[in-house]
């Protein structure tokens, strides 16, 4: 069974400030972990994602985000906040290609100015 | 050309209809989704079709009956509307199997289903 915890169903954060928002899991099976970011009446967007490998990711966008297995976390992270980051933010996890993703509630970031 | 498309993306109805939604993918990928996302925006699995055949069905009430007429379309039908269906639906796919790194699902736009 896996399951997703996202803490903090909003974060706020000053522009140009760090963006940090946080993702546990919990898989049975080896994880594949991802990040998707959805903005207002849109459709789902892959920012990134970790299957094997080095535990460190770069996505889109700026984002990146590092698979710490002793800790079952996955935070995404940007160094600089844009207002264009202003979105919902989702963490995903399935335990192999072609498995359902099992998300979590969600995280709104919102970025002022 | 659109990855995964939906139709429509938008679909008022009165509660008891029965509805369709449809999905077309042009990623040659073997595997199709249907997720609901909730009002608090919470994204649920629902269905899942590896080939033609269904994999994963949710505790979703048999008034949702998804339908693949081949590896590339994943058609929604909702019979006996309720109030509680309203929610944005959408499709998504992935490879099964692939090359290392090939696992990430492509979503639609969503369908925003309201029933009234």
């Amino acid at each position: 069974a896996q399951s997703v915890t996202q803490l903090g169903s909003h974060v706020s954060v000053s522009e140009g400030a760090l963006v940090l928002l946080r993702c546990n899991y919990s898989s049975s099976v080896p994880p594949y972990l991802f990040w998707y970011v959805q903005y207002p009446n849109q459709g789902l967007q892959l920012l990134l994602k970790y299957t094997t490998g080095a535990t460190l990711v770069k996505g889109i966008n700026g984002f990146e985000a590092e698979f710490k297995k002793s800790e079952t976390s996955f935070h995404l992270t940007k160094p600089s906040a844009h207002m264009s980051d202003a979105a919902e933010y989702f963490c995903a996890v399935s335990g192999q290609a072609g498995t359902a993703l099992i998300f979590g509630k969600g995280t709104t970031l919102s970025v002022s100015s | 050309d659109t990855a995964v498309s939906q139709t429509p993306k938008y679909l008022v109805t009165q509660m008891g209809n029965d509805k369709s939604i449809k999905c077309e993918q042009n990623l040659g990928h073997d595997t199709m989704y249907w997720y609901k996302q909730d009002s608090k925006k919470f994204l649920k699995i629902m269905f899942s079709y590896n080939n033609k055949e269904l994999i994963i069905n949710e505790t979703v009430p048999n008034r949702f009956s998804p339908k693949s007429p081949d590896k590339a379309h994943l058609n929604l039908h909702i019979n006996s509307l309720e109030l509680g269906d309203s929610a944005v639906y959408f499709c998504a796919s992935s490879p099964i199997g692939g090359r290392h790194g090939d696992t990430e699902a492509f979503f639609g736009q969503g369908t925003r289903l309201t029933v009234v």
